[in-house]
């Protein structure tokens, strides 16, 4: 089944202890990207990346790390979390960069820093 | 920068009938991709419906469609024979052919009456 994974699913921790949440894509895509969902606001990314060793900021990047060293994971790090990056979190996946593709979300991460 | 407006937070349809939540956008790019997304109270992101900036003929599949007026940057979804399943979040989202990113709107929430 083409998906896309997200772990863990929830998540309370304490402020400054760092944190992974995993990404992965089964489909081959080239684009990956990280969201954060806040009452009122939306969905803002976070980071992008358009291929392996390729990654760009988002809206909102700040306390946030990605890395892309194979193509179908993009784990999202935050070294140090504070408590306004609790929020729930969807990392996504295109099969190109381009206008005309969507994008697949994963199940998202409800995380909350204490 | 781009933008998306969604101006109904809530809105309530009584089951069966037709509703039409709002979208405008603000790009200077002539090339862009707008969609709509689904979030039922389990929380993942579904895809509804994709219209591309060239695409002459309104976007429809199944009971959504998409009214799309070019001139006045809106792109408004269409849900027809309302079920008590759609109740939902709804966003809707672009993605100009000059950036990288999925730009969201603030989102309406759908209630649908029995």
């Amino acid at each position: 089944e083409a998906q896309v994974t997200q772990n863990p699913r929830y998540l309370i921790t304490v402020t400054g202890k760092k944190l992974t949440v995993t990404c992965s894509q089964n489909m081959n895509h080239e684009y990956m990207s990280w969201y954060r969902q806040d009452p009122g606001l939306g969905l803002r990314q976070i980071y992008y990346s358009m291929n392996v060793e390729v990654t760009d900021k988002g809206d909102v990047p700040e306390g946030y790390k990605v890395s892309r060293k194979e193509k179908r994971n993009f784990p999202l790090i935050l070294e140090s979390p504070s408590p306004n990056q609790t929020s729930l979190y969807f990392c996504a996946s295109s099969p190109r960069t381009g206008w005309k593709y969507e994008q697949y979300f994963g199940p998202g991460t409800r995380l909350t820093v204490t | 920068a781009q933008k998306i407006t969604q101006t109904q937070p809530g809105m309530f349809v009584q089951e069966k009938e037709a509703v039409t939540l709002d979208c405008t956008y603000d790009t200077s790019d002539q090339s862009y991709g707008l969609f709509w997304y689904k979030q039922p109270s389990s929380g993942e992101m579904i895809f509804l419906i994709y219209q591309g900036s060239y695409d002459e003929q309104n976007a429809t599949e199944g009971r959504y469609s998409l009214n799309f007026q070019k001139a006045r940057k809106s792109a408004n979804l269409v849900i027809s024979a309302s079920q008590l399943g759609d109740s939902a979040m709804y966003f809707c989202a672009m993605r100009p052919g000059s950036a990288r990113q999925l730009t969201f709107g603030s989102g309406t929430q759908l209630t649908v009456l029995p």
